[in-house]
């Protein structure tokens, strides 16, 4: 596709559950990141690929948060055992060259998971 | 670690003029980039800054200090459809973007 795209657009889920949200970045792109912005906040940084790297999860905020990505496609963000301070938009973004060495800093952004937990 | 600092709010007119600044504090800093954000969308570059000085992008521009660990956004003619929540965000050496808490700029009539 022309943009990044994320599914589900929404999704409601019971405490206590697992959930699986996609990303499918612009083809090409190297680089894909994970943020998490809550209702009025700013966006927090959960994960990070590039290339065949090994991805920086810095910022995952437990271990219930995975994410994985194949080659420099699909990537998945998994959530067990969510909580209700789990609610949030998960945003995905794609980048051509994430690497210093390259005068851009633009991410393309999809236009998110809306995650509620009950 | 990262850390950065912006006003969280800025109020002005139409055809105003508004900069928004933002300190940072991080290792390996590679370069400085601004997003602007709709109430429900997603958010869209702006600018991106990696050395010093000024880059004009029509009615928007930014600026970097390195050795100041500082930079702004400055909005000039001011629209309504200019409100919106503004991030900067630090780019590191290995290519991972930090983002701010924002600023939401609200632009009365």
């Amino acid at each position: 596709g022309a943009g990044v795209s994320q599914s589900p657009s929404n999704k409601v889920t019971e405490k206590g559950k697992d959930v699986e949200l996609r990303c499918d970045p612009i083809s090409g792109h190297t680089a894909l990141y994970w943020y998490r912005q809550r209702l009025g906040q700013g966006l927090e940084f959960l994960i990070y690929f590039q290339g065949n790297s090994a991805p920086d999860k810095s910022g995952l905020p437990s271990d219930r948060f995975s994410a994985e990505r194949t080659g420099e496609s699909v990537s998945t963000l998994t959530i067990q055992r969510t909580q209700q301070e789990d609610s949030a938009v998960y945003l995905c973004a794609s980048s051509l060259l994430g690497l210093a060495g390259t005068n851009t800093g633009e991410l393309f952004f999809g236009e998110g998971s809306r995650l509620t937990v009950l | 670690g990262q850390s950065l600092e912006q006003p969280s709010e800025v109020t002005a007119v139409e055809g105003a003029i508004v900069q928004i600044n933002c300190t940072y504090q991080t290792s390996g800093f590679y370069g400085l980039s601004w997003y602007q954000q709709h109430d429900g969308g997603a958010p869209t570059f702006l600018s991106y800054n990696a050395l010093d000085g000024l880059e004009e992008t029509g009615r928007f521009s930014s600026f970097l200090s390195r050795s100041d660990s500082y930079g702004y956004l400055l909005l000039q003619e001011l629209q309504m459809k200019d409100s919106a929540s503004y991030f900067c965000a630090v780019k590191n050496s290995w290519g991972k973007l930090q983002f701010g808490a924002g600023t939401q700029v609200v632009v009365t009539p």
